[in-house]
């Protein structure tokens, strides 16, 4: 049982246009959801969360939306850069079960020069 | 230098022989984490512990072992019953937060190998 979905498994842009995945939940009892980022044979960073009061949140190139009736959330990177080629992972957090984080299956993200 | 630490980088593991990853942190971090990652698939939860000597089992526990008996350390132990134990494993932690969640902190992976 999938609760977390990243139903693109790659994603190809140009550097300097956006990026944009995507993320959707199934389990409504979520409330905070966040996105990493992992280079390969490395752990994953964080990269940008959001609550769920929040439909917006924004930290320099990345912008995390949340749309709670859709279940549905996504992260733009804008303009991408060569760099952010990576996995992206988004996550999510119920509350309930301290601070136990359900994963997506990853989205791999190469930005061409 | 802050951080989460695991050894080894690369481990190997005969048949019926059991394996102990290592994960320190020096965040003073309540909370640990463990993970499998495995090819094109998301991190699935193994094992988490919220304070020293209490721990949990997650999604994929069977087949695994932990312990917590310092705040710093929370060493996985893949026993011999794990029929598929190849994959990448991750450590984590975060700190307390009684608010909306936590961000979790990673450390770099232990590649695990069959031989």
């Amino acid at each position: 049982d999938q609760q977390v979905k990243q139903n693109s498994p790659s994603l190809s842009v140009q550097e300097g246009r956006i990026s944009i995945l995507n993320c959707d939940y199934t389990n409504s009892m979520f409330d905070y959801f966040l996105w990493y980022k992992k280079y390969p044979a490395e752990g994953p960073t964080f990269l940008i969360s959001i609550s769920s009061i929040k439909d917006k949140n924004e930290d320099g190139r990345f912008t995390v939306f949340l749309n709670k009736s859709a279940k549905h959330l996504s992260l733009h990177i804008v303009p991408s850069q060569p760099g952010d080629s990576a996995v992206y992972f988004c996550a999510a957090s119920d509350g309930t079960s301290y601070g136990k984080l359900t994963f997506g299956q990853g989205t791999i993200l190469t930005v061409h020069p | 230098d802050g951080g989460i630490t695991q050894s080894p980088k690369y481990l190997f593991r005969k048949e019926g022989q059991n394996v102990t990853l290592s994960c320190e942190q020096n965040l003073n971090h309540d909370a640990m984490y463990w993970y499998r990652q495995d090819p094109g698939q998301g991190l699935r939860l193994i094992y988490y512990s919220q304070i020293v000597n209490d721990f949990q089992k997650g999604d994929i526990a069977e087949g695994y072992s932990v312990s917590r008996e310092k705040k710093e350390s929370f060493p996985l132990t893949v026993t011999s019953a794990q029929k598929n134990p190849t994959a990448f494993y991750l450590c984590a932690s975060s700190p307390e937060d009684r608010g909306f969640g936590e961000t979790q902190y990673f450390g770099p992976g232990t590649r695990l190998l069959v031989l």
